[in-house]
């Protein structure tokens, strides 16, 4: 049973534009969740992080917007650069309960010249 | 930031040896590290959580015996692999974070290879 989807394997978007990066969960005990970037044969990288007392985080060109009740979130990078081409992953804990970090498949993001 | 090293990057084994991994967080005291597993297209799978001075906690279907993990310190974790076999090949990544809130932070993994 996968609780952190992320549907969407690849994502081509132009440089300069607007990347959105999906993710849906299922578990509802869910409170803590992150965004991480992974460069191959290196690992991940810590992007941007959510609490679910709030709906929107912003970290320069990064924010994170969370819909607890479509449990959905969402990573939108803008403008979208070259560096970003990375496979980024979702991920969500509940804080409270286990220290366990549950991760999603991953999306590629390829950023188009 | 908060670095974690992981050591080796590469290793290349013959089936039936062991191979230790070592996963150190640099400028972090870390109680609580975690081994993770990547097979190609998949996400990352946690295979265990380290607890420093106490066992290691295992996912279901991880077999404690064949992934030894030693917390020996508070920056200090070890995942060896027992009489690794080539399905043992994959991409093994150790994470940590200094408190329960706090994100965490990955080493950068070591391809394991078995022939």
């Amino acid at each position: 049973d996968q609780q952190v989807k992320q549907n969407s394997p690849s994502l081509s978007v132009q440089e300069g534009r607007i990347s959105i990066l999906n993710c849906d969960y299922t578990n509802s005990m869910f409170d803590y969740f992150l965004w991480y970037k992974k460069y191959p044969a290196e690992g991940p990288t810590f992007l941007i992080s959510i609490s679910s007392i709030k709906d929107k985080n912003e970290d320069g060109r990064f924010t994170v917007f969370l819909n607890k009740s479509a449990k959905h979130l969402s990573l939108h990078i803008v403008p979208s650069q070259p560096g970003d081409s990375a496979v980024y992953f979702c991920a969500a804990s509940a804080v409270n309960r286990d220290d366990k970090i549950i991760f999603g498949k991953g999306t590629r993001l390829h950023i188009l010249p | 930031g908060a670095v974690v090293s992981q050591h080796p990057s590469r290793v290349i084994c013959k089936s039936g040896t062991s191979v230790k991994i070592e996963c150190r967080s640099l400028d972090f005291q870390a109680t609580t590290m975690f081994w993770y597993r990547q097979f190609p297209k998949k996400s990352l799978m946690l295979m265990a959580t380290s607890n420093e001075g106490s066992k290691a906690t295992y996912e279901q279907g991880v077999e404690k015996d064949k992934f030894l993990i030693n917390h020996a310190s508070l920056t200090l974790s070890t995942l060896t692999v027992t009489s690794a076999h080539p399905e043992d090949s994959s991409f093994y990544i150790c994470s940590a974070r200094e408190t329960g809130t706090s994100p965490l932070h990955f080493g950068n993994g070591t391809r394991l290879t078995v022939t």
